[in-house]
């Protein structure tokens, strides 16, 4: 059983569409994440929340729109995505945003983009 | 900046056979290591981590690593495989200085054989 919820499972989108990905933790953290996963790459760190106010921005481009209203909820606002955005989105959470805290991950979001 | 390397993309071993997944590390300090598994369709579960003291760290599910500051290496080791154990396996480093993330190396693959 996870502590770290994400919803939908599976997306498929075509890149004019708008949706959202949606991350629950049930662990007390302080910190949350989102990391993409591509195959044959290293998991790319995207987004960073230290109670609820964003701490890191990997370069991510504009089609990407985090939110986060409580500690406990984390969003990914999607628009006019690209075919190469198609990934497995990772959320997680941590205790607190350091670099020595272990990271509890969800079991994901694999995107499409038709 | 940290970063981590795992040799190997993917390594095939027969059940009841012993395993060793390699991972070095580059970072000028002492690292905060961690090894994480991700089972097909989940997210990424911590097997174990190293933070300072005992250079051998058990792990859940019989798994075990060795700190070695000369080679730079974290090691993760099994006695005796298990078909459970067939999934993707990640090591991290956490690094101090600038930004508190983790840094992922790209995975091994692990194949058990009946």
């Amino acid at each position: 059983e996870t502590g770290v919820t994400q919803t939908p499972r599976h997306l498929v989108m075509g890149m004019t569409n708008k949706k959202s990905l949606k991350c629950e933790q049930h662990l007390g953290h302080n910190a949350m994440y989102w990391y993409k996963q591509s195959a044959k790459k290293p998991l790319e760190l995207m987004f960073v929340y230290s109670l609820e106010e964003r701490v890191e921005n990997n370069s991510v481009p504009s089609r990407f729109s985090p939110e986060c209203p409580n500690s406990s909820h984390l969003f990914l606002h999607l628009h006019t995505l690209q075919p190469e955005d198609s990934a497995l989105y990772l959320c997680a959470s941590s205790q607190e945003w350091t670099f020595n805290q272990p990271q509890h991950f969800g079991d994901g979001t694999r995107l499409s983009i038709l | 900046a940290q970063s981590v390397t795992q040799p190997d993309i993917h390594i095939t071993v027969s059940e009841g056979a012993s395993l060793e997944l390699r991972c070095n590390y580059s970072y000028g300090a002492t690292p905060y290591l961690f090894w994480y598994v991700q089972s097909p369709g989940q997210g990424l579960q911590l097997l174990l981590k190293y933070f300072s003291g005992d250079t051998l760290v058990q792990g859940i599910k019989g798994f075990e690593a060795e700190f070695k500051r000369s080679q730079s290496s974290f090691n993760l080791r099994k006695p005796s495989v298990h078909w459970s154990d067939a999934a993707e396996y990640f090591c991290a480093v956490g690094a101090k200085g600038g930004s508190e993330k983790l840094v992922f190396g790209k995975g091994t693959k692990l194949t058990v054989n009946p």
